[in-house]
């Protein structure tokens, strides 16, 4: 059964990098089948997709988030990473890694969340 | 973007009731729309994927339908462990995006 569980500070300063890696267990990152993402939900709020990679290398963003965000693969220990620069206050979220098919792109399934509070 | 929009924000209702909830999306995207559940302090479930294919384990009494920009999640008979926070996503092309969701509340 695949499992994803998310792992990094939960304190974050602002202007720092925010960096979380999700393991993947009973499955391998290697498929071609599928893509891993990532997704945000502050608090109070809705579900927000920040980006998705596949083992390709191919990788894609949200249009709002791109500029401050990146998606890196750790093949050999089954992890993927997301770096978020520049944090501030309104980056606050719980922070879900999730698989998606790489024709379906719906997640499943997730990972079960790690709250990262930006805050000095 | 394909910009998906909920509604509506809130139900309120009873058990047994039937609920309907609607999302529509800004462009075309066939049936490539699912559907989570959120309870409190938990990560979503898929429920139903494709517009309206169920996913394994989910109860009979959720369906789903739609395609193009209008879709509807139904719950015919609503029980005690279905209050929670409902989100639609699209799955059509990069950017993926989600509805800004629907609590059903009693």
């Amino acid at each position: 059964q695949l499992q994803l569980q998310e792992s990094g500070p939960g304190l974050v300063k602002p202007s720092e990098t925010l960096s979380l890696i999700c393991t993947v267990s009973g499955g391998s990152i290697r498929s071609n089948n599928y893509y891993w993402g990532w997704i945000r939900q502050p608090p109070g709020k809705a579900l927000e997709w920040i980006g998705t990679f596949h083992s390709s290398g191919s990788t894609y963003y949200s249009s709002s988030l791109k500029s401050r965000v990146t998606i890196s693969v750790d093949t050999p220990k089954n992890q993927f990473s997301l770096n978020f620069n520049s944090v501030t206050a309104a980056d606050t979220a719980v922070y879900y890694c999730a698989r998606h098919g790489n024709i379906d792109n719906w997640f499943d399934p997730w990972g079960q969340g790690t709250l990262v509070t930006v805050s000095s | 973007d394909t910009q998906m929009t909920q509604s509506p924000s809130f139900v309120y209702a009873s058990v047994g009731d039937r609920v309907t909830i609607t999302c529509r999306a800004s462009q075309g995207i066939s049936t490539w729309l699912a559907w989570y559940q959120q309870k409190p302090g938990k990560a979503p479930k898929l429920l139903i994927y494709g517009a309206s294919n169920l996913q394994s384990g989910v109860p009979s009494r959720f369906s789903g339908s739609g395609s193009g920009t209008e879709f509807t999640l139904t719950i015919s008979s609503l029980q005690p462990e279905d209050f929670a926070t409902y989100y639609c996503q699209q799955a059509n092309s990069f950017p993926l995006t989600f509805g800004g969701g629907t609590k059903v509340e009693i």
